[in-house]
């Protein structure tokens, strides 16, 4: 199966700017997926297929991707960003996560 | 607004069974692939099983390979997994969550997101 590799944790200070990472081999050429969940609470979508924002999404949030990285960028972080979050790749009838990366706001 | 709602989760012993439901609050249920996401005391997300939306395609993780089954009764806005043989490993959190397709392309489908969930439904195993 397809492997995603996300850091443990990632922190920033309030008002920065946050970068999450999802490795993956030639994550590039995927449309990658990203997922907010909070604690005791179902994970929202809050990118999907590359660089797009549902509805409600804050522009703050931002998806990219090349050669072997994806990356989850968001701005201005708040507190109200603490989360897990994952990334998600979609391959021929399956789904595979990420790890899943802690981001802590301090 | 769509909502998921799952129900069927509890407590049962290894080797036991479960069937789990998730109802689906919206007319165009049958439009969508829909899938199950669980999660572990603690631990990530782990991709369970997909349906497409007529039910000919389903798609399973290798931990639940022939001991899980999904399936959909689109006339009800229901989706199913049926549980069996369950083991320690599979107590967690059981969501579903309704995918959204990129394209289709020879009968396959690419991109798929998934774009509303339900709040879970907790499955324990033990003794």
């Amino acid at each position: 199966s397809y492997e995603l590799t996300q850091p443990l944790s990632v922190s920033v200070a309030p008002g920065q700017t946050a970068r999450i990472t999802c490795g993956g081999n030639n994550i590039g050429s995927q449309n990658v997926n990203w997922y907010q969940q909070k604690p005791g609470q179902a994970p929202i979508l809050v990118i999907y297929r590359g660089p797009n924002r549902p509805s409600g999404i804050p522009e703050r949030f931002s998806g990219s991707n090349s050669g072997n990285t994806a990356t989850l960028t968001i701005t201005r972080a708040h507190a109200g960003d603490e989360a897990d979050y994952y990334c998600q790749v979609w391959d021929i009838n399956t789904a595979q996560f990420g790890g899943g990366t802690k981001l802590t706001v301090l | 607004e769509v909502h998921l709602v799952e129900s069927g989760g509890g407590l049962v012993q290894p080797g036991g069974s479960l069937r789990l439901s998730c109802v689906a609050s919206e007319i165009s249920f049958s439009d969508y692939w829909m899938t199950w996401v669980r999660q572990a005391p603690g631990k990530g997300l782990e991709w369970v099983a997909n349906i497409n939306q007529d039910g000919s395609e389903k798609s399973y993780a290798d931990s639940v390979k022939g001991r899980f089954t999904i399936s959909r009764d689109n006339a009800k806005n229901s989706l199913f997994l049926q549980v069996n043989s369950l083991r320690a490993e599979d107590t967690a959190v059981y969501y579903c969550a309704r995918g959204s397709v990129g394209y289709c392309s020879g009968g396959i489908c690419y991109d798929v997101a998934f774009d509303i969930w339900g709040q879970g439904t907790t499955v324990t195993v033990s003794s």
